[in-house]
């Protein structure tokens, strides 16, 4: 069935630098994009969003990059701080109008 | 701010027990969704609610069931209970129209079933 998923199950960044997560996505019709952050212990939180009418979207510290060509969404935390450990997932509004799907999480840990 | 309040946090339970577990939605919200999430899993979309009435079903087991009341709280009935349905089980809500998928997550239940 349609899915979305994660290229790298865990990813080891320095304190400071910067950090990509990379979300393939295999539904072509999916029009919404979800990036949450999970902690150890605790639900999903909502980091960003995007809809399949725009190419990039920023917050703070963060940016969500979709490339509909390759069907590929990736999410930038600038800066990379030790609270941003956790784990990341992309998610899709897949058909109905309300479920979300969520893809493999990609684990980021900081290293101070 | 409030956000969504889930009960209990954790449950034991036996093979072929019963379990309910409750969701208070942030106050506004209307549409409610339940999850369950296995160990080192991410989130399966088990069903959903808005306006008291079933909006979407995912991989909801039939031996479970689940609606939402008038006050918007829902609650998930699990029976026939199994060693696989130990997981961490997350209740979500957003109000609806908003232009906005942005669903909230609760804490979470922890079931194990033993």
């Amino acid at each position: 069935g349609e899915s979305v998923g994660l290229h790298l199950p865990t990813l080891s960044v320095q304190e400071g630098d910067n950090s990509i997560i990379n979300c393939a996505y295999s539904n072509s019709a999916s029009d919404y994009f979800i990036w949450y952050k999970q902690e150890s212990g605790k639900g999903p939180q909502f980091i960003i969003d995007i809809r399949s009418n725009m190419d990039k979207r920023q917050g703070q510290r963060v940016t969500v990059l979709l490339n509909k060509t390759v069907k590929h969404l990736s999410l930038q935390i600038a800066a990379t701080q030790p609270g941003d450990s956790a784990v990341y997932f992309c998610a899709e509004n897949s058909g109905g109008y309300q479920k979300v799907t969520f893809g493999t999480g990609t684990k980021l840990q900081v290293i101070p | 701010a409030a956000g969504v309040i889930q009960s209990p946090r954790h449950l034991i339970k036996e093979k072929r027990e019963t379990a309910t577990l409750k969701c208070y939605p942030i106050p506004r919200h209307d549409t409610v969704y339940w999850y369950q999430q296995g160990p080192g899993q991410d989130p399966q979309f088990l069903i959903s609610f808005y306006e008291k009435m079933q909006s979407d079903k995912g991989s909801i087991p039939d031996r479970f069931s689940a609606q939402q009341f008038s006050d918007y709280h829902s609650e998930l009935n699990m029976s026939s209970l199994e060693l696989g349905d130990s997981a961490l089980y997350f209740c979500a809500s957003s109000l609806f129209g908003t232009g906005s998928y942005e669903q909230y997550f609760g804490p979470g239940t922890r079931l194990t079933v033993t």
